[in-house]
């Protein structure tokens, strides 16, 4: 996955369950994101994280909560406070945030049953 | 906060024909300006990017264009072929700041 995985590829939850995403990386990236996509709503950010025990909240952070303990993990928890999780969603890195590219994780499909 | 406008929302060429993308943005001190592909169900990927300094950049068949002074680039791909049926994001960053700004996205549709 070009040295960033995202697990699991597909997820489904049950209403009021917490999941957790999982995005590891060994490009040795500082900078760590989590994005929603929806259909025609583009990228939306939910998390955002500069260096290790540091994160900050994007666009959408509300219903989500994440950690960053170690470099190359960052994972995403989507809770029950979110009312409208099914979603496709990417985890990206970066060397640092500013003026870097993105390589993005194949991402997760979650889905609520 | 940095706001970046994409249009066309959907493209149709034929093959072989030249698709342009535009996106404009508003903040003066955006410095960095990528461009990301996503096939139907993939991850997006940088396909190219283009720094303030400079106002033209060519990777073979793409090619970005950016006029600091209207505040606006554009993304060129000549000779289209059916592989490059996806959708498009342009972004705009700058240093020193958090967060990528990225556009809506275009959907473009290359026809055999």
């Amino acid at each position: 996955d070009g040295g960033i995985t995202q697990s699991p590829k597909y997820l489904f939850r049950k209403e009021g369950q917490n999941v957790t995403l999982s995005c590891e990386q060994n490009l040795n990236h500082d900078a760590m994101y989590w994005y929603r996509q929806d259909p025609g709503q583009g990228l939306r950010l939910i998390y955002y994280s500069q260096i290790v025990n540091d994160f900050q909240k994007g666009d959408i952070a509300e219903g989500y909560s994440v950690s960053r303990e170690k470099k190359e993990s960052f994972p995403l928890t989507v809770t029950s406070a979110q009312k409208n999780p099914t979603a496709f969603y990417l985890c990206a890195s970066s060397i640092s945030t500013g003026e870097y590219g993105y390589t993005f994780g194949s991402g997760t499909r979650l889905t609520v049953v | 906060g940095e706001n970046v406008e994409q249009h066309p929302s959907t493209l149709s060429v034929q093959e072989g024909d030249s698709a342009v993308i535009k996106c404009t943005y508003s903040d003066s001190a955006s410095n960095y300006f990528p461009w990301y592909k996503q096939e139907l169900g993939k991850r997006p990927q940088l396909i190219i990017d283009i720094r303030s300094n400079v106002g033209e950049k060519k990777d073979q068949r793409i090619a970005v264009t950016l006029n600091k002074t209207a505040k606006h680039f554009s993304l060129h791909i000549t000779e289209t072929q059916p592989e490059d049926s996806a959708v498009y994001f342009c972004a705009a960053s700058r240093r020193g700041y958090q967060k990528v700004t990225f556009g809506i996205g275009t959907k473009l549709q290359v026809i055999p």
